[in-house]
């Protein structure tokens, strides 16, 4: 079965910290994404990655960075976190490069930032 | 650039009612169209998808929509809903080009439903 999984569902940390969301995919997908959820602004894409070592910015990657070193394996790092950030981050996968693969989520990272 | 147009926040329906969720995408090209499902506490999951041919495409769950390149609108319907649909749906627009996966999300319809 298909899997999507993240490091943590809840994670509170305080303003200026380093801050690592992880993701792992157990389905050999080429494409990975980095997504935040907030009411009313529907998903917005951070950055996603079409393969090992390779990232694109996504519609608002300011403060965000990622690191894709394995194929199964896609982190969101956030620098130096700010109350902003608060918020739900959800990654997905997909398989290779068609428009026409649907993206399988993860679970989500309800992240709080005090 | 694309967008999606989701113009109901919120809609509540009884149970065994039908249901119709909206959608609105502005694209220059055909589109590809999703909608996704997303219950309390979890991710997102496919409903259905359309890429090109017959323009009412079947998706899981009982749910179905139906493409209408004139009205720029790809609507999700059910004809009779369970207290389980209660969720939070997405539509998304994919750009038609090969090697392109990037999607462009709505900003979701919650369904509250009453028994």
């Amino acid at each position: 079965d298909v899997k999507v999984t993240q490091s943590s569902r809840y994670l509170v940390k305080r303003t200026g910290e380093k801050v690592f969301l992880e993701c792992v995919q157990d389905m050999d997908h080429e494409n990975m994404f980095w997504y935040r959820q907030d009411p009313g602004l529907g998903l917005r894409l951070i950055y996603f990655s079409y393969d090992v070592k390779m990232k694109e910015k996504g519609d608002i990657p300011e403060g965000y960075s990622v690191s894709r070193e394995k194929k199964e394996r896609f982190s969101l790092i956030l620098e130096s976190a700010s109350t902003n950030q608060t918020s739900m981050y959800l990654c997905a996968s997909s398989l290779g490069q068609a428009s026409t693969n649907e993206q399988f989520f993860g679970p989500g990272t309800r992240l709080t930032v005090l | 650039a694309q967008s999606v147009t989701q113009p109901d926040i919120h809609i509540t329906v009884s149970e065994g009612a039908s249901l119709e969720l909206r959608c609105n995408y502005s694209y220059g090209a055909t589109p590809y169209l999703f909608w996704y499902v997303q219950s309390p506490g979890q991710g997102l999951q496919l409903l259905l998808k359309y890429f090109s041919g017959d323009t009412l495409v079947q998706g899981i769950k009982g749910f179905e929509a139906e493409f209408k390149r004139s009205q720029s609108s790809f609507n999700l319907r059910k004809p009779s809903v369970h207290w389980s649909d209660a969720a939070e749906y997405f539509c998304a627009v994919a750009e038609g080009n090969f090697g392109n996966e990037k999607l462009t999300f709505g900003t979701g319809t919650r369904l509250t439903i009453i028994p």
